[in-house]
């Protein structure tokens, strides 16, 4: 079975500065890759999709994301953060099998941008 | 706009007694999702449907239940026999593709609490 790996829980930084969330996943034949973003008592929004073609796929708010398959990993980045990027950040992955979809989430990284 | 509604927002359960979350989408999407979010744990998936008439267990359905009787919507009533129902709920949707490449789309969720 698919799983994801977030393997930072909380990821404090200072307003300005670069960020990475890191990403992994367990190898596939297929898979498709997403980043989402929960604000406090919200649902998720999607930031940034990788389906195909170019590995480094741009997203809203000033997001990217590196696609990498050797390493099955999927690494969300922006340059300079602001308070406003404080929130959940989950990673998910989709593939199929005999039975359909699975679409997996991964358990999350709290990114705290402090002034 | 099309999008996925949750209600309520808010919503308290005295103990025995069942509470049913409302979701209704106008996105003409296949696919329906509840998960329920626990501070902490990141998203279980508790039931889904691929299809009107049809849905299937997630990783943690003791103690809910749900119908998908009209494509649009898909309720889920927690029942008394759940003993820790207090929790953030969300309701997710997604269209059905044979890629498996599309993102789910999510409600603003709705907070369960215990009196």
């Amino acid at each position: 079975a698919q799983s994801v790996t977030q393997l930072d829980s909380q990821v404090p930084v200072f307003e300005e500065a670069p960020v990475e969330l890191r990403c992994n996943y367990s190898s596939s034949v297929s898979v498709y890759l997403f980043w989402y973003v929960q604000y406090p008592n919200q649902g998720l929004q999607l930031l940034l999709k990788y389906l195909s073609g170019s590995t480094l796929v741009k997203g809203i708010n000033g997001f990217e994301a590196e696609f990498n398959k050797s390493q099955t990993s999927f690494h969300l980045r922006k340059p300079s953060v602001h308070i406003s990027d404080t929130a959940e950040y989950f990673c998910a992955v989709s593939d199929r099998d005999n039975y359909g979809q699975n679409f997996v989430f991964g358990p999350g990284t709290r990114l705290s941008v402090l002034p | 706009d099309g999008g996925i509604t949750q209600s309520p927002k808010y919503l308290f359960r005295k103990e025995g007694q069942n509470v049913t979350l409302s979701c209704e989408q106008n996105l003409n999407h296949d696919a329906m999702y509840w998960y329920r979010q626990d501070p902490g744990q990141g998203l279980r998936l508790i039931y889904y449907s691929q299809i009107v008439n049809d849905f299937q267990k997630g990783d943690i359905a003791e103690g809910y239940s749900v119908s998908r009787e009209k494509k649009e919507s898909f309720p889920l009533t927690v029942t008394s026999a759940q003993k820790n129902p207090t929790a953030f709920y969300l309701c997710a949707s997604s269209p059905r593709t044979a890629l498996s490449n599309q993102p789910q789309h999510f409600g603003d969720g709705t907070r369960l609490s215990i009196l």
